[in-house]
């Protein structure tokens, strides 16, 4: 089967860095997303690596090892705004576009 | 770009009526709709997939007499919550993708269903 997982919660304070990990297990690997989502809000799209390396968008940067099946996202310049849930979500196998979503990681940032 | 709207965002409903969800793509055409359930503090389930002009397809576990998809157009889906429980009441979310992007699918603002 397919599976992701990644810690439930991460605290940090603003302006910091923080690593949320992501490890899978899946048959066919199609690229790692990641999501975010505010309380009582949609996921909104954060980046997607299909190959191995780091992409960065802004203060966010996204990291893919295909050889582990672990990737992470990494945020830095923490702000307020930045506090909601992070997941990670890889392509169901023979699923086409239908995504199987972590457990979700609760970032809460701090003064 | 890319906007994916739901109607309506809340709803209150007693024991044993139906409601709808409309989920809207409003600037692209959405080859394929999805449909997903979330509990507070959960990740999100997909329910099912519809893509225009055909039937949906149901996840395992999820009943399909119960929890009607319709995919009228390539803009427009709607899911309808047959005879509703108060164990129906979650947070029910529609993405849609317009398969540029195979990994990236864009999410509607999602419906609270609370069932009384």
């Amino acid at each position: 089967g397919q599976s992701l997982e990644q810690p439930s919660e991460v605290t940090a304070v603003e302006g910091a860095i923080v690593q949320i990990n992501c490890t899978y297990q899946t048959s066919g690997f199609y690229g790692l997303s990641w999501y975010q989502q505010h309380d009582g809000g949609a996921p909104t799209f954060l980046s997607y690596n299909a190959l191995d390396g780091l992409e960065e968008t802004g203060r966010f940067s996204s990291f893919l090892s295909r050889s582990d099946s672990y990737g992470y996202l990494l945020l830095q310049e923490l702000q307020m705004k930045d506090s909601a849930s992070y997941f990670c979500a890889v392509p169901r196998s023979g699923g086409y576009n239908k995504l199987i979503f972590g457990a979700g990681t609760r970032l809460a940032v701090h003064p | 770009g890319a906007v994916v709207s739901q109607h309506p965002s809340w709803v209150i409903c007693k024991s044993g009526t139906s409601v709808k969800i409309e989920c809207r793509s409003l600037d692209f055409q959405a080859t394929t709709m999805f449909w997903y359930r979330q509990f507070p503090k959960q990740s999100l389930m997909l329910m099912a997939t519809s893509n225009e002009g055909s039937k949906a397809t149901y996840e395992q576990g999820v009943e399909k007499d119960k929890f009607l998809i319709n995919h009228a157009s390539l803009t427009l889906s709607t899911l309808t919550v047959t005879s509703a429980h108060p164990e129906d009441s979650s947070f029910y979310i529609c993405s849609a993708s317009a398969g540029i992007s195979y990994n990236e699918q864009f999410f509607g603002p999602g419906t609270r269903l609370t069932v009384l």
